[in-house]
């Protein structure tokens, strides 16, 4: 298995522009999640999707951000948009087994960097 | 709110050295807690799961154990060795499928 896929590895874009992260989860994990690493606030979860069906968003910070999940095998994360403090690394992971706790895979994750 | 904190939060020790992470939770209702790994620029690695039943895990030369009612997990290190520089994360997960984490701890063992 290759695991979870992100890409862009890096990105950096200016100031006002859209970015849309993409992820590929592990085939036959039904869940996936989206979470932002920063120096200051460390991982957070974004968003998560149980079965391709968006469960919590409570993190995602603002209307700038949007997540979708059109199928089983892909997802994207969308800023729009993008500002200096979004620039952070977004990782990718999925899981599989619902609250009974499989573990989680991470992806290596996109490095955002917006100027 | 779940809330997960890891001390301390850098740690440097000589190579051979045993040492001990700890991870502390507030809220005990959870399902599992998850220790990670992860390297410079990298993306996290599972290193063990223990769930709410179990009292430790062992991979190698690592050991995890939780106590569920005190809120505490530590992650014992046998033997460290400089490949094991890194950062290690604690995360738990409770009545949803959210991970909170912990900010971690830096390990740096020294040659």
């Amino acid at each position: 298995d290759a695991g979870v896929i992100q890409s862009p590895r890096h990105e950096v874009t200016e100031m006002g522009q859209e970015v849309t992260l993409r992820c590929k989860p592990i085939s036959g994990h039904n869940s996936l999640f989206w979470y932002r690493q920063t120096m200051m606030r460390g991982l957070e979860l974004l968003i998560y999707f149980n079965n391709n069906v968006p469960i919590d968003d409570s993190g995602m910070p603002e209307d700038r951000f949007s997540a979708k999940m059109p199928n089983a095998s892909f997802s994207t994360l969308k800023i729009q948009p993008s500002e200096p403090r979004d620039s952070a690394v977004y990782f990718c992971a999925s899981s599989w087994g619902g609250a009974q706790g499989h573990g989680y895979t991470f992806g290596s994750g996109t490095r955002l960097t917006v100027v | 709110k779940q809330e997960v904190t890891q001390i301390p939060a850098a740690l440097s020790v000589p190579e051979g050295e045993n040492l001990v992470l700890n991870c502390s939770f507030t809220d005990s209702a959870i399902y599992n807690l998850q220790w990670f790994r992860q390297d410079p620029g990298k993306g996290l690695t599972s290193l063990l799961l223990i769930q709410s039943s179990q009292r430790e895990q062992t991979s190698g030369r690592l050991n995890a154990s939780l106590d569920k009612s005190s809120g505490r997990s530590t992650l014992y290190i046998a033997a460290s060795q400089p490949g094991d520089s890194a950062t290690y994360l604690c995360a738990v997960q409770g009545g949803s499928e959210k991970l909170v984490f912990g900010k971690g701890t830096k390990l740096t063992v020294n040659p």
